[in-house]
Formats: C-alpha cells, structure tokens, sequence
C-alpha cells in the first residue's frame, strides 16, 4: 500500500540553524501539507501546496518557512533559522483532488 | 476562531464494549470530516471520513455526523486493547484552493483487557 515517508526520522539542531525536512508524498497525490504538533498538543496546519506553489499558510508560517517541491518526488520544509519553539514534530501528508489526507511518520525536530 | 472541540478523556472501556468518541466544530460551512487513530509517539492514522449527515460503517467503527447540531461521532464496536490511543477529530474547511484540517486535541481511550 503507498505510504507517505519521511526524512529524518529525528533531527536535532542548534538554535539559529537552518533545517531541511522532506517528504515523499504518495506518487498519485497532487495536494501537499505539512503539520506540526508540539509535544502534548493537537496537531496543527502550517501550509497546503498544489500546483507548484502555496495554496495556504497559517499564521505559524512566517518568513522562516518555506516549501519546495524540487523534483518529481520530494516535497520539503525549509525553517531558515530555527528557534526553540520550533521543537515539535512535522507530519507531512499528500492528498487526490478528493479530501483524505494521509500523513507520513514525522520528523521529531529537537532545537537546542 | 473555528475550533473542533473534544473530551481529553481517558475514556475507559471494557475489552468488548462499545467506545463512544465525540466532536464539536463551531464552522457551519465545513464539509468534510475525519477520525485519525494516534499512537503515542506516532503519526495520525486516518480510519473513517464522512461527508454527509447521517451513519457510514467500516467494520467495527461508525461514524455518525448532524450538521445541524454541527456534532460528529466515532463509535468503536467490540473494543479491543489494541484500538488503546488517542482519537483525533479533524474538520476540513473549505476556503479557496486549500483543504486544510482543523484537528481537535483527541480523545485518549483506553481498552481494558
């Protein structure tokens, strides 16, 4: 059954350094989000992708985030220089035109 | 603010009862809901989507949904310890080209054996 994965499973970084997660998206899907959740918190939006380019961003994806679909395959989420509160864990999903989003494993991202 | 609201629980269950799970959502214009499964340290999990008003069964879960009340429902039949996780409720609004969800903080069951 296709799934959703992700790179790396854990990344532990420095405060002020710049992380890249990625993602490979289920190879029919054409809609992309990324999510995250800090730890004992609900799950939250941070940006839909269609198209080659953001179709939403909530108000957590500042000028620190960025997407990228580089290629066919790989969909990643760039935080140019991360803070503290950015620890928390990023689930990438992929959706068809219908609604069902299926999420990846996560990347667990420690800053210290 | 458009929040989906849900019990924390934990909602304790015998090993062969039926779980009852329940959701709020404050947007009038959503469409689409959905249940995830989350094991602590996993990822959602997604095990039943409903689109209209009324019940729509996939084995041993139902799940229930009355836009009119704007309320939405997970019924667990023949509950076994292994369905022991957080049940996330999930509230797609629709605004322009996105399908973003709005999840609520999960109800945490737990089957005992």
């Amino acid at each position: 059954e296709p799934e959703v994965t992700q790179t790396p499973s854990h990344q532990v970084t420095q405060m002020g350094q710049e992380v890249i997660l990625r993602c490979v998206p289920i190879s029919n899907h054409l809609y992309f989000y990324w999510y995250r959740q800090i730890l004992g918190q609900k799950v939250e939006f941070l940006v839909s992708f269609y198209n080659n380019e953001i179709s939403e961003k909530s108000e957590i994806f500042d000028d620190q985030f960025s997407v990228e679909r580089p290629d066919g395959s790989n969909f990643t989420l760039k935080i140019r220089s991360t803070k503290l509160e950015d620890s928390a864990m990023y689930f990438c999903a992929s959706s068809e035109p219908a609604y069902e989003q299926y999420f990846g494993p996560g990347t667990r991202l420690t800053v210290t | 603010q458009k929040e989906v609201e849900q019990n924390s629980g934990p909602l304790s269950v015998p090993e062969g009862a039926i779980a009852s799970l329940n959701c709020t959502y404050s947007d009038r214009v959503s469409q689409s809901f959905f249940w995830y499964r989350q094991y602590s340290g996993k990822s959602p999990e997604l095990i039943m989507s409903i689109y209209s008003n009324g019940d729509k069964e996939d084995g041993r879960f139902t799940a229930q949904l009355n836009k009119a009340s704007q309320y939405v429902s997970l019924l667990i039949r023949d509950s076994q310890p292994s369905d022991s996780a957080t049940y996330l409720c999930a509230v797609n609004i629709h605004g322009g080209a996105t399908n973003k969800l709005i999840f609520g903080t999960g109800t945490l069951l737990a089957v005992q054996p």
